[in-house]
């Protein structure tokens, strides 16, 4: 496999239930990151990890919880979610975090709270 | 506080017609600039990366121009095909650490 890719692609889940999602890169990269993208706002940055650590956290609230055990694997823990957490999730790495950098996503999962 | 604003929000074009879409930025300040695709139910591609001491960047049919001073950018598609339609974003990186802002959006619809 190359590039970058999520699991699941879909995942409907109750306010009540732990889930996770996975993000796998295949580019030899040391940057992951998560972003969300809901259908009224533009798409914007959750966390970024940088060879493992993480290095930005935008103002999210704790009832997501990342994690990355590897600079190829990174999950996004959940949670007692809320419905305005209903959103396609996109994973992206990159070589650095540099701003030369260009980052390169996968197809992102698409998360329905009920 | 960067943000970016995309003109227009949707299009709709008949296909062999030459598009113009529009990215704006309030802090002129920027590293580079990014245009992306975004296919229904998919994630982004990168298309045009184009950097501050750069004017424009070509590929194919698309051309993106840059132009710092007054805070704005264009995605150019030449002849413009069916398989165009997707939802064009751009995004400058901000902050520390590669902070992507992106704009909103132009959703194209390309009919032949």
């Amino acid at each position: 496999e190359t590039g970058v890719t999520q699991t699941p692609r879909h995942l409907v889940m109750g306010m009540t239930n732990k889930k996770s999602l996975k993000c796998e890169q295949h580019l030899g990269h040391n940057a992951m990151y998560w972003y969300k993208q809901s259908a009224k706002k533009p798409l914007e940055l959750m966390f970024v990890y940088s060879l493992e650590e993480r290095v930005e956290n935008n103002s999210v609230p704790s009832r997501f919880s990342p994690e990355c055990p590897n600079s190829s694997h990174l999950f996004l823990h959940l949670h007692t979610l809320q419905p305005e957490d209903s959103a396609l999730y996109l994973c992206a790495s990159s070589q650095g975090t540099g701003f030369d950098q260009p980052q390169h996503f996968g197809d992102g999962t698409r998360l329905s709270i009920l | 506080k960067q943000e970016v604003t995309q003109i227009p929000a949707a299009l709709s074009v008949p296909e062999g017609e030459n598009l113009v879409l529009n990215c704006s930025f309030t802090d002129s300040a920027i590293y580079n600039l990014q245009w992306f695709r975004q296919d229904p139910g998919k994630g982004l591609t990168s298309l045009l990366l184009i950097q501050s001491s750069q004017r424009e960047q070509t590929s194919g049919r698309l051309n993106a121009s840059l132009d710092k001073s007054s805070g704005r950018s264009t995605l150019y598609i030449a002849a413009s095909q069916p398989g165009d339609s997707a939802t064009y974003l751009c995004a400058v990186p901000s902050g520390g650490y590669n902070k992507l802002i992106f704009g909103a959006g132009t959703r194209l619809a390309v009919h032949p």
